[in-house]
């Protein structure tokens, strides 16, 4: 079964620090990986994602991730953080499961708070 | 852009009630989505929908059943609510191909007393 986890639950930095969330997965066939945000009071929306070619993909807002197949991972980066990336990011895996229907799991959230 | 809506923002039953929560989607998408998101615990899938009439199941779907006889709506029934089904309900609808992406509902929190 896929799994994804997520490795910090609740990270705090300060305006103009960089970012790294890591996120690793669990599944032995191909993958579609996922970066989603959710503002406070607001929906889960896209950040970005990566289906294949260039491991390293760039999102909205700055964000971009690494796919490292080897290692099962797509971590979250951004250079320089602005009190607005406050906010929980959730790492998603689209994978099939057993029956050959695609499923889509999450991690279990990592919570940043950028301090000012 | 898509819209998915979540029939209720705040929901309070008792326990040993019989629970609808309703989802429409806008887009003729397939594909939806049951999550519960709980702190500490990410979101959590439940059920899922390929096609009308279609269900699989999630990772937790123990105390759920779904109903999807349209298209564009998908529903997640509760069939006797215990307080720790008490949750926010997510509802997501999917667009596939090289755009691919979830659309979220704006949540549905229940509580169970």
């Amino acid at each position: 079964a896929q799994s994804v986890s997520q490795h910090n639950h609740h990270v705090i930095l300060s305006e103009a620090a960089s970012l790294e969330l890591g996120c690793n997965y669990s599944y032995g066939g191909t993958v579609n990986l996922f970066w989603y945000v959710q503002y406070p009071g607001q929906h889960l929306q896209l950040l970005l994602k990566y289906f294949s070619g260039d491991p390293l993909v760039k999102g909205i807002k700055g964000f971009e991730a690494e796919f490292i197949k080897s290692k099962f991972s797509f971590n979250l980066r951004k250079p320089s953080v602005q009190w607005s990336d406050t906010a929980e990011y959730f790492c998603a895996v689209n994978a099939q499961n057993s029956g050959g229907y695609q499923k889509v799991t999450f991690g279990i959230g990592t919570k940043l708070q950028v301090i000012p | 852009d898509v819209k998915v809506t979540q029939s209720s923002r705040y929901l309070v039953k008792r326990t040993g009630e019989k629970v609808f929560l309703e989802c429409v989607q806008d887009m003729d998408h397939e594909n939806m989505f049951w999550y519960r998101q709980d702190p500490g615990l990410g979101l959590r899938l439940i059920y899922f929908s390929y096609d009308v009439k279609m269900k699989e199941k999630g990772d937790i779907p123990e105390g759920y059943s779904v109903s999807r006889e349209k298209k564009e709506r998908f529903s997640l029934i509760l069939e006797s609510a215990s307080t720790n089904q008490t949750s926010m309900y997510l509802c997501a609808s999917r667009l596939q191909g090289p755009r691919e992406k979830l659309f979220f509902g704006s949540g549905t929190q229940l509580s169970v007393l």
